[in-house]
C-alpha cells in the first residue's frame, strides 16, 4: 500500500502525559499536513511542511504542540501535558506541490483519547 | 478572519432525489477543493476548481465556483446509497497555502 500511513491508529492517556504520533506521507509528496479533526466538524489546520521546513503553524495551536519532518520524509506530532480537550481524530495528509495544484491525500488519522 | 461556512450541516434523501451543498465564504478565494468522508473514513479528494465561474463535472457530480471566487456548490444528481458521507468544502485563500474546510454538510439516504 502506497498511501498515507499513520501509527498508532488509537491512543488512549492519562491527562498529563505525552504523546507522540506518526505520519508516513506518499514518497514522492514534498508537502506534509497534520489537522485536528472533533466529531461533527471539518479537519483543522495545525501545521505544514515543505520537505523538512516548517511553513506556517496555526495560531490556534498550543505551545504543548510540537511537529518535526526531520529528513523530509516522516513526520510526528507531540503533544505534551495532554488536556481533555485534546481528545480528537489526529489526520495526516500529504501532497505533491506545485504551482495551482493541491490534492490533499489523507491517512487513516490517529483517535487520541485523553482521561 | 478566514473561514468558510458550508450549509447545510444535515441533508437525508431519498435514494433518486437530488443534493446540494453550498460553501460561502466572505472573502476572495484562491481556489477551493471538495473532499468526501464516509462513516469511519478519512477525507477522500473529489475536485478543485481554481477559475471564476469554473463548472466542473465528474459521473453525477457538478461542481461549481462562483464568479467573485467567494462561493462554491456541490450537485449530485439521482442520489445513490453509495453516496453517503459528509462532504468538506476546503478552501486556500489568496496568500497562504493552507486549506481551511468547512463545517462539511452529512448526507444520508433512504434506499
Amino acid at each position: 500500500d502506497t498511501g498515507v500511513s499513520q501509527d498508532p491508529r488509537h491512543k488512549i492517556t492519562k491527562r498529563g502525559q505525552n504523546v507522540t504520533f506518526r505520519c508516513d506521507p506518499i514518497s514522492e509528496h514534498n508537502r506534509l499536513y497534520w489537522y485536528r479533526q472533533t466529531l461533527g466538524q471539518g479537519p483543522e489546520f495545525l501545521t505544514y511542511f515543505q520537505n523538512e521546513a516548517q511553513l506556517e503553524k496555526s495560531r490556534l495551536l498550543s505551545d504543548r504542540f510540537s511537529a518535526e519532518r526531520p529528513k523530509g520524509s516522516f513526520s510526528t506530532l507531540e503533544i505534551q501535558r495532554t488536556e481533555q480537550g485534546d481528545s480528537a481524530m489526529y489526520l495526516c495528509a500529504s501532497s505533491f506541490w506545485t504551482s495551482g495544484s493541491g490534492e490533499q491525500f489523507f491517512g487513516p488519522g490517529t483517535r487520541l483519547t485523553v482521561l | 478572519g478566514q473561514q468558510v461556512m458550508q450549509i447545510p450541516q444535515y441533508q437525508h434523501v431519498q435514494e433518486g432525489e437530488d443534493f446540494t451543498t453550498y460553501c460561502n465564504s466572505s472573502t476572495t478565494l484562491s481556489n477551493i477543493q471538495w473532499y468526501k468522508q464516509r462513516p469511519g473514513g478519512h477525507p477522500v479528494f473529489l475536485i478543485q476548481l481554481v477559475k471564476s465561474g469554473e463548472v466542473k463535472k465528474q459521473k453525477r457530480l457538478t461542481f461549481q465556483f462562483g464568479e467573485a471566487k467567494k462561493n462554491s456548490s456541490l450537485h449530485i444528481t439521482a442520489t445513490q446509497t453509495t453516496d453517503v458521507g459528509t462532504y468538506f468544502c476546503a478552501a486556500s485563500f489568496q496568500g497562504a497555502q493552507k486549506l481551511v474546510f468547512g463545517q462539511g454538510t452529512r448526507l444520508t439516504i433512504n434506499p
